[in-house]
This record gives C-alpha cells, sequence and structure tokens, in this order.
C-alpha cells in the first residue's frame, strides 16, 4: 500500500501549458506539503495544507495554485509553464503534532 | 530561520568501510532533526529521526546519527558501506510553529560506494 501517491510520474509540456500534478496520502495525516528539488538537488517547501486550509506560501509565483479537496488530497496546478519551472516536485504528508513528513515519489516535470 | 548545512557535497568510500555524513544545524529552539535518502529516480525514505532523548539514535538499514548540541551537529554513521547505499543523503531540521510544521532541508550529500 502506498503511503504518499503522486501523478504523474514524469510529465513532459511545452511552455505555456498548464499541468496538473495530483497527490493523494492514505496515512489519515492532517497536513500535506509540496516542494521543490531543482536540478542542483536542494529541496525546498512550496505550500503546506491543514486540514485543506493553507498555512505556508514559500513565495511561490502565482502561476502555481494548489488545491486540497480533502485532507488525504493535494494537488498541484501550473499555468503558463515556463522553463525554470523544470524540476522535481514532491509531495508530503505529516500529523500536525510532528514534523516527520513522510514523502511520495515525486513528479519530475520538463518543460521545453 | 533554521538552516541546515552538509558541508560534503561528494563522498566517496569503499564497500565495507565505515562511513560518517556530516550535518550541522542553526536553530534557535530544541531542534528536530532528521536523516532522508533519495535513491536514483525514488522519493525521499526517512533514515531515521532525533526528537529527544537520547542523543545516538539509530535508523533503518544500520545506519546511527549522533546529536551534539555543543557543536550543532547530527551526523550520520554507518560501520559498514554496502554497495546499495550508494545514493544521496539530506539531513533536515524541522521547526513546528503555531499550528504546523516545517522541514529545511541541507544540500544534500550523494555517496558513492567503491568497490
Amino acid at each position: 500500500d502506498t503511503a504518499v501517491s503522486q501523478t504523474p510520474k514524469y510529465l513532459v509540456t511545452q511552455m505555456g501549458n498548464d499541468k496538473s500534478i495530483k497527490c493523494e496520502q492514505n496515512l489519515g495525516h492532517d497536513t500535506m506539503y509540496w516542494y521543490k528539488q531543482d536540478s542542483k538537488k536542494f529541496l525546498k517547501i512550496m505550500f503546506s495544507y491543514n486540514n485543506k486550509e493553507l498555512i505556508i506560501n514559500e513565495t511561490v509565483p502565482n502561476r502555481f495554485s494548489p488545491k486540497s479537496p480533502d485532507k488525504a488530497h493535494l494537488n498541484l496546478h501550473i499555468n503558463s509553464l515556463e522553463l525554470g519551472d523544470s524540476a522535481v516536485y514532491f509531495c508530503a504528508s505529516s500529523q500536525i503534532a510532528h514534523t516527520e513528513a513522510f514523502f511520495g515519489q515525486g513528479t519530475r516535470l520538463t518543460v521545453v | 530561520a533554521q538552516s541546515v548545512t552538509q558541508p560534503d557535497i561528494h563522498i566517496t568510500v569503499s564497500e565495507g568501510a565505515s562511513l560518517e555524513l556530516r550535518c550541522n544545524y542553526s536553530y534557535g529552539a530544541t531542534p528536530y532533526l532528521f536523516w532522508y535518502v533519495q535513491s536514483p529516480g525514488q522519493g525521499l525514505q526517512l533514515l531515521l529521526k532525533y526528537f529527544s532523548g537520547d542523543t545516538l539514535v539509530q535508523g533503518i538499514k544500520g545506519f546511527e546519527a549522533e546529536f551534539k548540541r555543543s557543536q550543532s551537529s547530527f551526523n550520520l554513521r554507518k560501520p559498514s558501506v554496502h554497495w546499495s547505499d550508494a545514493a544521496e543523503y539530506f539531513c533536515a531540521v524541522g521547526a513546528r510553529h503555531s499550528g504546523y510544521s516545517t522541514l529545511t532541508f541541507g544540500k544534500g550529500t550523494m555517496l558513492l560506494v567503491s568497490p
């Protein structure tokens, strides 16, 4: 049973397109996150949702819009994709009382 | 704001030799510390964590780490490295805020294992 699952695993698209990445967790956690890993493997938090409410937005361009329909799902929609958006995007979840996060397998986004 | 430094970008270790990966953190309060491992094309897997108590923590796959408050360090160790340990290792510090928590990662150390 996959704890945190993301789809798709790979995404190749052209500049200017709009794309979405989906994430689901079956751990019963309250909090979900999106992290971005750049080409140098540096991981940085983008967003965090707790019980469907946005609690962290780390100066991410407003072309990125997370949506949480329920506390088990956190999707990431990206408008007008740019070359610099190419990266690996990781979804994660945790219980609010702990900072230990469980990560998905990542989505490698390539913008051409 | 918290930060994590992993001073070694790459480390090469012979199979069977011991390993130590360095991690230094900066955080104003009692830190929550983690080591994650990322194999090529994979997500991050938690190796071990330190919240409080015994400063020597044991993790999965034979790894351990020692929290040293005086040195602001949380170095990862393994007595005998296996070829399958070749991966990217990330140290992270967790910060708890009112109602949420965040992880700040170091830039990672790539472990290469030579035969």
